[in-house]
């Protein structure tokens, strides 16, 4: 079966740092990017950036530019999105998800983790 | 950048019922347009791909029109499970994508 498998929930406080992690499997995880997207408390989806696992190529959505690092380990088939200095505005709930291609230029988000939970509180 | 406006925001209906929910990207992007549907504090599940596509598994009462920059999604007859939010997602811009805002079905 294919599936990310992502770390588990989050307690920190502001200025603390933080790495979550995303965990491939049932694929060959270098050879699908891999996105991240950010829910915040009773809000929509915002696509934060992704990855190439395969040669670590990363594009970022420019809101979030500077505020996040994407990185990944294809020798783990994890895939990771850190923060150096935590806001209490970055409470939300994280996805990771695997960007699929049909007919080899139809791009859509098919396998999806299950979701990280961060709260940043003091 | 695109820019992804969806509408309604929410709306009711009841079992049954037949809607539907536009998007509207701020450029042409052709049929790249997916659309998702999310339970609450669940992971987005794939609806529709390449503007009218159906994701393997996904009920028929699911489909999608549209081209360029108008896009519908429609649920031809309500179930229970349908009361959730729904997503559109340009992927014009692979690898970057952007996402709708959100329609809420709720039960009238």
């Amino acid at each position: 079966e294919e599936q990310l498998v992502q770390s588990g929930a989050e307690v920190k406080k502001p200025g603390e740092s933080l790495k979550i992690s995303c965990k491939g499997s049932g694929y060959s995880f270098t050879n699908y990017w891999i996105g991240w997207v950010r829910q915040m408390p009773g809000k929509g989806l915002e696509w934060m950036g992704i990855i190439y696992p395969g040669d670590s190529e990363t594009r970022y959505s420019p809101s979030f530019q500077g505020q996040v690092t994407i990185s990944a380990d294809k020798s783990i088939s994890t895939a990771y999105l850190q923060w150096s200095s935590l806001k209490a505005s970055d409470t939300a709930m994280y996805f990771c998800a695997r960007r699929y291609v049909s007919n080899g230029y139809y791009y859509y988000m098919d396998v999806w983790g299950q979701g990280t939970t961060v709260t940043v509180s003091s | 950048d695109i820019r992804v406006t969806q509408s309604p925001s929410s709306l009711s209906a009841s079992l049954g019922d037949r809607v539907t929910i536009t998007c509207r990207t701020s450029q042409n992007v052709d049929t790249y347009l997916n659309w998702y549907r999310q339970e609450p504090g669940k992971a987005p599940e794939l609806l529709i791909y390449a503007a009218s596509s159906l994701q393997s598994g996904v009920p028929s009462r699911f489909s999608g029109s549209g081209s360029e920059t108008d896009f519908t999604l429609t649920i031809s007859s309500l179930q229970p499970e349908d009361f959730v939010i729904y997503y559109c997602q340009e992927s014009y811009s692979s690898p970057q994508f952007t996402f709708g805002g959100g329609t809420k079905v709720q039960i009238k």
